[in-house]
């Protein structure tokens, strides 16, 4: 069954440093999402890409983040100068289509620890 | 573990039971309600959604029930097992937005 991916599991950075989270979403898939979740909170989106443009954003996705797809497989977010506040798991997914009944699958996560 | 700082409310059933998780979701305008099941260290894995225009929806053990009018959904799961044992979320999308906005969350422990 495909599935999305993410890397690294986990990254330890340290507070001003940048970091890039990847992931390879499901191959036919066209939208793309990142959500985060901080330790012992619900899950938060963060933003939704289409078409090679941001479709969506939430506040929490200030100008300290980026998405990008580099190329025809991955799917990157970008924090510029990470924050304490930063550190949660940061989920990736991708869906066939928008709106309802379109299952968005979720990947591992990545773990952003922030010293 | 993953429960390791979370405060979120517990359905403890034995198993074999029946369980019944309930979550109030905000946006009277949300048409379309995902359950998502998250183990220890995974992601979200959908489990079952359900369009605004129905009220039931069965799935393979599952059950998910959505009441407009006081905005609430619930899940029943069917016959318990130790593998249901998880955090699970309710999620809400209105529109054609793609966003998710998710519940806080219940564990659900399954007790040999």
């Amino acid at each position: 069954e495909p599935e999305v991916t993410q890397t690294p599991s986990h990254q330890v950075t340290q507070m001003g440093q940048e970091v890039i989270l990847r992931c390879v979403p499901i191959s036919n898939h066209l939208y793309f999402y990142w959500y985060r979740q901080i330790l012992g909170q619900k899950v938060e989106f963060l933003v939704s890409f289409y078409n090679n443009e941001i479709s969506e954003k939430s506040e929490i996705f200030d100008d300290q983040f980026s998405v990008e797809r580099p190329d025809g497989s991955n799917f990157t977010l970008k924090i510029r100068s990470t924050k304490l506040e930063d550190s949660a798991m940061y989920f990736c997914a991708s869906s066939a289509r928008a709106g309802g009944l379109n299952e968005q699958y979720f990947g591992p996560g990545t773990r952003l620890t922030v010293t | 573990g993953e429960s390791v700082g979370l405060h979120l409310p517990t359905l403890s059933v034995q198993e074999g039971d029946n369980s019944i998780i309930n979550c109030a979701y905000s946006n009277s305008a949300s048409d379309y309600f995902i359950w998502y099941k998250q183990e220890s260290g995974k992601g979200p894995q959908f489990i079952i959604d359900i369009r605004s225009n129905m009220d039931k929806r069965q799935g393979q053990r599952v059950t998910v029930l959505l009441n407009k009018t006081v905005k609430h959904l619930s899940l029943q799961i069917a016959a318990t097992q130790p593998g249901d044992s998880a955090v699970y979320f309710c999620a809400e999308q209105t529109g054609y937005g793609n966003k998710l906005v998710f519940g806080a969350g219940t564990i659900l422990r399954v007790k040999s």
